[in-house]
C-alpha cells in the first residue's frame, strides 16, 4: 500500500481565484491520478498526471482550467483556476503502485468551497 | 462507452441483516472490478477486487463479491452487517488503461 497526503485538507476560496492542491506519496509510484467528487455525486477522473510530461485529460477537463504538474515519482499538484461556485467539490489524488496491480490508493481529499 | 451502474442509492438495514449491493458494468475487453468504501469522515479504502480466476472474491471485514460475466454484474454481499458498516460504497471498474470508472455510490445506513 501507500500513504498519501494532500494539502490543504479544505479551503474556502473566492470566485475568480486559483487554488493549488498538493499530493505527496511516501514511495515512488507508477501513476498518479486526480479525481473530482462533486456534492452528492460519484468520483470523476480529471486527468492522469504523467511524470516529466503533460498530463492526460479526460473529456470535459482542460489544461487551462486544471493545470497539473508531476515533477517526480512521489509528488503532484492540481491547480483549480479561475474558480466558480461550480468548482466546489472534493478533489482527490490516487496512485497506482504498479501497472500490473490495477489497485489505486486514494488520498484523504481536499474539500474546496468557492463563494 | 465504459460505465458502471449501482441501482441502490440508499439502503437502510438493521444490524445482523444480510446485505447485497448491486453493481453492473459495461466494458469492452478485459475488465477489473473493485469495491471501495468510504466511512464517514475517512478517505476511500479498497474493500475487494477481482482481476481473474475464482469469481467469488473475499475482501476485508467479511465482505465478498461475485463476478457474474453473463450478467455483467459484480454484487457486494455481507451475511450480517454491523453498525460500523455504515458508509458509502462505490463499485468501480478499469480496463488495461488503469483509469477507474466509478458507479454513483450506495449509501448504507445500519441501524441498531
Amino acid at each position: 500500500s501507500a500513504v498519501i497526503s494532500q494539502k490543504p485538507s479544505r479551503d474556502i476560496c473566492q470566485r475568480g481565484t486559483s487554488l493549488t492542491i498538493q499530493c505527496q506519496v511516501d514511495s515512488q509510484v507508477t501513476m498518479m491520478f486526480w479525481y473530482r467528487q462533486q456534492p452528492g455525486q460519484s468520483l470523476t477522473l480529471i486527468a492522469t498526471a504523467n511524470q516529466g510530461s503533460e498530463a492526460t485529460y479526460e473529456s470535459g477537463f482542460v489544461i487551462d482550467k486544471f493545470p497539473i504538474s508531476r515533477p517526480n515519482l512521489t509528488f503532484s499538484t492540481l491547480t483549480v483556476s479561475n474558480m466558480s461556485p461550480e468548482d466546489s467539490s472534493i478533489y482527490l489524488c490516487s496512485v497506482l503502485l504498479s501497472r500490473s496491480s490495477y489497485e489505486q490508493y486514494f488520498g484523504p481529499g481536499t474539500r474546496l468551497t468557492v463563494t | 462507452a465504459q460505465s458502471v451502474s449501482q441501482h441502490n442509492h440508499h439502503v437502510i438495514l438493521s444490524e445482523a441483516a444480510s446485505l447485497e449491493l448491486g453493481c453492473n458494468y459495461s466494458y469492452g475487453g478485459t475488465v477489473n472490478l473493485f469495491w471501495y468504501v468510504q466511512y464517514p469522515g475517512q478517505h476511500l479504502q479498497l474493500l475487494l477486487k477481482y482481476f481473474s480466476g475464482d469469481p467469488l472474491v473475499k475482501g476485508i471485514k467479511g465482505f465478498e463479491a461475485e463476478f457474474i460475466k453473463s450478467k455483467f454484474s459484480f454484487n457486494l454481499r455481507k451475511p450480517s452487517v454491523q453498525w460500523s458498516d455504515t458508509a458509502e460504497y462505490f463499485c468501480a471498474a478499469t480496463g488495461t488503461a488503469s483509469k477507474l470508472t466509478f458507479g454513483t455510490g450506495t449509501r448504507l445506513q445500519v441501524t441498531l
